[in-house]
């Protein structure tokens, strides 16, 4: 089976520096898709970025960017001048095809971002 | 804008209670799911579903059945609601090749 793991449970950073966030990925697909949400302190889930196994470029939307090692299978999600309001659970997750001709969402199980003052 | 409404946002029940809980998304999207959120587990695909009609099972199915009943609305059943489906429960829709969209979540203890 598919599965995603992120490893940092939580991290803490000062405001307007640069955080790395890891994400390991395993799967049997020759082309798949990675995800990276963020999970407010309300609970809304808020997609923020992808990343298509075929592309040979990081992604980058905003200050938030990937780091994506295909040899390595690892998805880090890096976001560059913080602020207090990026601090949430970030979650990485990838899409699994499934019998039906279908498809799911894979979730890591999050990592807790605190951006202090 | 694309939107993913679920309701009730907060329920509370007995054991053994029937729940319903309610999902519809503005997007035109085909695919929609039901996802379930615990402290441990992160989040888990209970069913989804890929139009109207169409039912899959995900990967912690049981006690739980779904409808979709058209392309917009998408319902998650609890017909003899327990305490061990207390949880955060989420509906995303999406199309063939795009980024799942998450509804603001349901809260549903269960006493």
């Amino acid at each position: 089976a598919q599965k995603v793991t992120q490893t940092q449970t939580s991290i803490s950073v000062v405001e307007k520096t640069t955080v790395t966030m890891d994400c390991v990925y395993e799967t049997r697909d020759s082309s798949y898709f990675l995800f990276w949400y963020k999970q407010t302190a309300s609970g809304e889930i808020v997609f923020l970025i992808r990343q298509d196994s075929y592309k040979k470029e990081n992604a980058t939307v905003g200050h938030y960017s990937l780091n994506f090692q295909k040899p390595k299978s690892s998805i880090g999600l890096i976001i560059t001048a913080t602020q207090i309001e990026d601090s949430a659970v970030y979650f990485c997750a990838m899409r699994e095809g499934l019998s039906s001709g279908s498809w799911q969402l894979i979730f890591g199980s999050g990592t807790q971002l605190t951006v202090m003052p | 804008e694309a939107a993913v409404t679920q309701s009730p946002r907060n329920k509370v029940t007995v054991t053994g209670g029937n729940v319903t809980l309610s999902c519809r998304q503005t997007n035109s999207h085909n695919y929609m799911y039901w996802y379930r959120q615990d402290t441990g587990h992160g989040l888990r695909l209970i069913h989804y579903s890929y139009g109207a009609g169409n039912l899959q099972i995900g990967d912690v199915p049981d006690g739980y059945k779904a409808t979709r009943t058209t392309q917009e609305d998408f319902f998650l059943l609890l017909e003899l609601a327990s305490p061990s489906q207390t949880s955060l429960y989420f509906c995303a829709s999406s199309g063939q090749n795009q980024a799942p969209l998450f509804g603001e979540g349901t809260r549903l203890s269960v006493l």
